[in-house]
């Protein structure tokens, strides 16, 4: 079965520095999305990708975000600087159309 | 704005007992209604959904029904296994024919079962 896939599954990172998450969507899909869960808190919406541009994003998708789909297959986060308040679990998403996200492992990511 | 409220957890259960995860929402609209789930190491799963009042989704013995009265999606499993061990997500999102649009999601209750 198509899933979602995502790298690294973990990664530790200082202060300041830029970070890249990497996710593989489903083949057929066309439509993509981040979000992030915060140690106990809630899975937010961060932002949504179709035709190489933006269709939405959150309050939390500020300047410091970016998102890119480099080629066929990949589709990428980009925090520029981080901050210690970025640490969290980063979910990549898929869906073909308007129906069912399909979400990948995530990566969790830690700053220090 | 949109939100979703569920249980607390952990809920902790014996094998065969049955199941209910509180979910209430509030909406501008009337969204679509799903629990996704997520069990260890792994991504988010669609578990079951329903997009109009009165609808029933279900799943693997899973099931949920869309309150529009109560403004609820509960959701209730007769008869729980060791393996429904997991964290399970209440989410919607509001109707729209672009996709694209945001999942709205509620804190997650972690679920263990016995045998």
């Amino acid at each position: 079965e198509p899933e979602v896939t995502q790298t690294p599954s973990h990664q530790v990172t200082q202060m300041g520095q830029e970070v890249i998450l990497r996710c593989v969507p489903i083949s057929n899909h066309l439509y993509f999305y981040w979000y992030r869960q915060i140690l106990g808190q809630k899975v937010e919406f961060l932002v949504s990708f179709y035709n190489n541009e933006i269709s939405e994003k959150s309050e939390i998708f500020d300047d410091q975000f970016s998102v890119e789909r480099p080629d066929g297959s990949n589709f990428t986060l980009k925090i520029r600087s981080t901050k210690l308040e970025d640490s969290a679990m980063y979910f990549c998403a898929s869906s073909a159309g308007v129906e069912t996200q399909y979400f990948g492992p995530g990566t969790r990511l830690l700053v220090l | 704005g949109d939100s979703v409220t569920q249980m607390e957890g952990p809920v902790t259960l014996s094998e065969e007992a049955f199941l209910t995860i509180n979910c209430t929402y509030t909406a501008t609209g009337y969204p679509s209604l799903f629990w996704y789930v997520q069990y260890p190491g792994e991504g988010l799963q669609l578990l079951l959904k329903a997009t109009k009042a009165d609808d029933k989704g279900s799943n693997k013995g899973f099931e949920a029904t869309y309150r529009k009265e109560t403004t609820s999606f509960h959701l209730e499993k007769g008869s729980v296994q060791v393996s429904d061990s997991a964290v399970y997500f209440c989410a919607l999102s509001e109707p729209s024919n672009q996709a694209g649009t945001a999942l709205i999601f509620g804190k997650g209750t972690t679920l263990s079962v016995s045998s």
